[in-house]
């Protein structure tokens, strides 16, 4: 079956570097691709999402980019901080009927950010 | 406060007995589900319902049952849990199946242990 897959399962990095997060999706009908955060012992919290007709999209400190031609979507977390540590996780979505999308989850990236 | 609560955070039971992990969104969201995550295999989705009295399976449905009878509450129930339903359990809402505004809210999930 199709799938959603990461590159790295864990990245550590400097307080105050960027953070570049991968992920490769492999469902070649999903138009709508989500990240979103797991901090320990909390439920995923919704950080940015991009549609199949856009290449890259913009939030605080956020930047999500999307590669169609490769099927690969990157979250970009501008001057990490601590507060950024937790798993990361890609998402794609695709129609599944009338107006609901069923979502398909990455298995993660354990982002460190080291002081 | 919007928010997405799960009971019981944590449970431990014993095979075969029943239980009901309740879930309730105070978001007036029409779209529920649920999921479990396992290390190794990211989250699943066990059922979603796209309104009151509107449910269907996702993906690992097996040996789960759930009920929308209010907008509010999607209570999650294991008519007789086995070991292998132990997991980690999110409950999630969104305005409308994702099509809409895309924003799935998780709750903080309930750790259910099963001897």
């Amino acid at each position: 079956g199709e799938s959603v897959g990461l590159h790295l399962p864990t990245l550590s990095v400097q307080e105050g570097d960027n953070s570049i997060i991968n992920c490769a999706y492999s469902n070649s009908a999903s138009d709508y691709f989500i990240w979103y955060k797991q901090e320990s012992g909390k439920g995923p919290q919704f950080i940015i999402d991009i549609r199949s007709n856009m290449d890259k999209r913009q939030g605080q400190r956020v930047t999500v980019l999307l590669n169609k031609t490769v099927k690969h979507l990157s979250l970009q977390i501008a001057a990490t901080q601590p507060g950024d540590s937790a798993v990361y996780f890609c998402a794609d979505a695709s129609q599944s009927g009338g107006s609901n999308y069923k979502l398909t989850f990455g298995k993660g990236t354990l982002l460190t950010v080291n002081p | 406060e919007a928010q997405v609560t799960q009971n019981p955070r944590y449970l431990i039971t014993v095979t075969g007995k029943k239980l009901t992990v309740t879930c309730s969104q105070n978001m007036n969201h029409e779209y529920m589900s649920w999921y479990r995550q396992d290390p190794g295999l990211g989250l699943r989705q066990i059922y979603y319902s796209m309104n009151v009295e509107v449910t269907d399976k996702g993906d690992v449905p097996e040996g789960y049952k759930v009920s929308r009878k209010e907008k509010r509450n999607f209570p999650l129930i294991l008519e007789s849990p086995s070991p292998n339903q132990t997991s980690l359990y999110f409950c999630a809402s969104s305005l409308s199946g994702l099509a809409g505004t895309g924003e799935l809210f998780f709750g903080e999930g309930s750790r259910l242990t099963v001897l």
